[in-house]
Formats: C-alpha cells, structure tokens, sequence
C-alpha cells in the first residue's frame, strides 16, 4: 500500500499569512501519461470533506485562486495564500492513482 | 445539484450486520463510480470501497475485504454498503463519495452516517 505522510502546521496561523502544507508519498504518484495522482482535501468543523486540488495542482471548480498545489513525484506541497477564517479545518492529501486509495493523517489548519 | 444522502446507521453489536444506503440526486448515478470513506471519531479519513459503474468492479482494502460488500442499484441512484461481521474498530462516520469521471478524485460527498459498533 502506498503510505502518505503528512507534516505538521505551525498552528496558529495569523489571518493574512500563508500557510504551506507538506504530504509525502511512498511511492512515486507519477503516472506515465505524466499527470500526478495527487489529492488535496479540506474537512471544515462539523463538515464532510470537499476537494480542493486534483493532479497534484490543478483547482477544482470554484475553488480559490488562494490554494495552489505544487510538487513532484512524492513530495509534495499545498499552498494557502493570505490565510482566512473559512481556510479553518483539517487538510488531507490522498493518492489516487492505485488501489487501495490512501489518505494522509491530516494537517489541521488553526487562525490566530 | 448533486446531493448524497446516507441513512441506515446506528446502535449495533460486535458480530452483528448493518447495511448503509445512500441516495444519490443531481446527476446520472449509472456514468459514475461511487465510493464509501469512512472517518473514525476524531481521526482521519480511510477509503472502504469502490464500485464500478455497471457494478461488475468492486474494490475494498484488506481491513474490510470480506467482510464488507458495496453494491449499486442504477434504476433507483442508489448505492449501498452491506456490513457483516461488525468490529468495535469500524466504529465510525461513513461518507458516500462520487468519483469524478475526469479528475481522479472524489468529487462529492454525503454528509455522513454515523455506525456505533458496541455492546
């Protein structure tokens, strides 16, 4: 199984800064018709997750220009540009690229 | 729009069965795979299943595998999670998930059902 890990935030984060997000695959999520098969997610208080990047930085629809995602084969980074209340939650990466389809342990996001 | 609405969780005991529904609106249910995550009480996520879109695919990780049984009722948009042999480690919340047919990701997600295995 392909194991994510995840780093930590230096919580809290003061409204207005950026915030980077790390996960790291343990195998290449390169596939070889070169798109990376990486997922970030964001899980708000109370609510259920909702998908933020796909193939490692492309946005999803009516996601923020603010979130952007960036990487390699196996390491990877999301950035979160001038930090707002809504950006609170739990952050998770996932790769999608076999199965079984595995999660990172989430990153938790707090505002200062 | 596309809603995802599970029901069928609860209360049941260790070694017990229970069988999760979710109903799916908004969009042609029979074109897209669907999926069941499920998040323990103050944990991550972790993916339990996946099922193809005619059904004839189904995929799980070991931790379920055997136990579990996702299934699909195109005529009705409804996807199903059938539970037996239940543990007080599958205690959780269950999310139905659609898989993008595009972006290889889930897409969209229920709101959640609560399981609560336990004597």
């Amino acid at each position: 199984d392909i194991v994510m890990t995840q780093g930590a935030l230096p919580n809290p984060v003061p409204s207005g800064e950026s915030a980077s997000i790390t996960c790291q695959s343990s195998k290449s999520l390169l596939h070889s018709n070169g798109k990376t098969y990486l997922n970030w997610y964001l899980q708000r208080p109370g609510q259920s997750p909702q998908l933020l990047i796909y193939w490692m930085s492309t946005r999803a629809s009516g996601v923020s220009d603010r979130f952007s995602g960036s990487g390699s084969g196996t390491d990877f980074t999301l950035k979160i540009s001038s930090v707002e209340a809504e950006d609170v939650g739990v952050y998770y990466c996932q790769q999608f690229l076999e199965y079984p389809r595995t999660f990172g342990g989430g990153t938790k996001l707090e505002l200062k | 729009e596309v809603q995802l609405v599970e029901s069928g969780g609860g209360l049941v005991q260790p070694g017990r069965s229970l069988k999760l529904s979710c109903a799916a609106s908004g969009f042609t249910f029979s074109n897209y795979y669907m999926a069941w995550v499920r998040q323990a009480p103050k944990k991550g996520l972790e993916w339990v299943a996946t099922i193809s879109t005619s059904g004839s695919r189904t995929y799980y990780p070991d931790s379920v595998k055997g136990r579990f049984t996702i299934s699909r009722d195109n005529a009705k948009s409804s996807l199903y999670l059938q539970m037996n042999s239940l543990k007080s480690e599958d205690t959780a919340t269950y999310y139905c998930a659609r898989q993008s047919n595009w972006e290889p990701s889930f897409d969209y997600w229920g709101q959640g059902v609560m399981v609560t295995v336990s004597s």
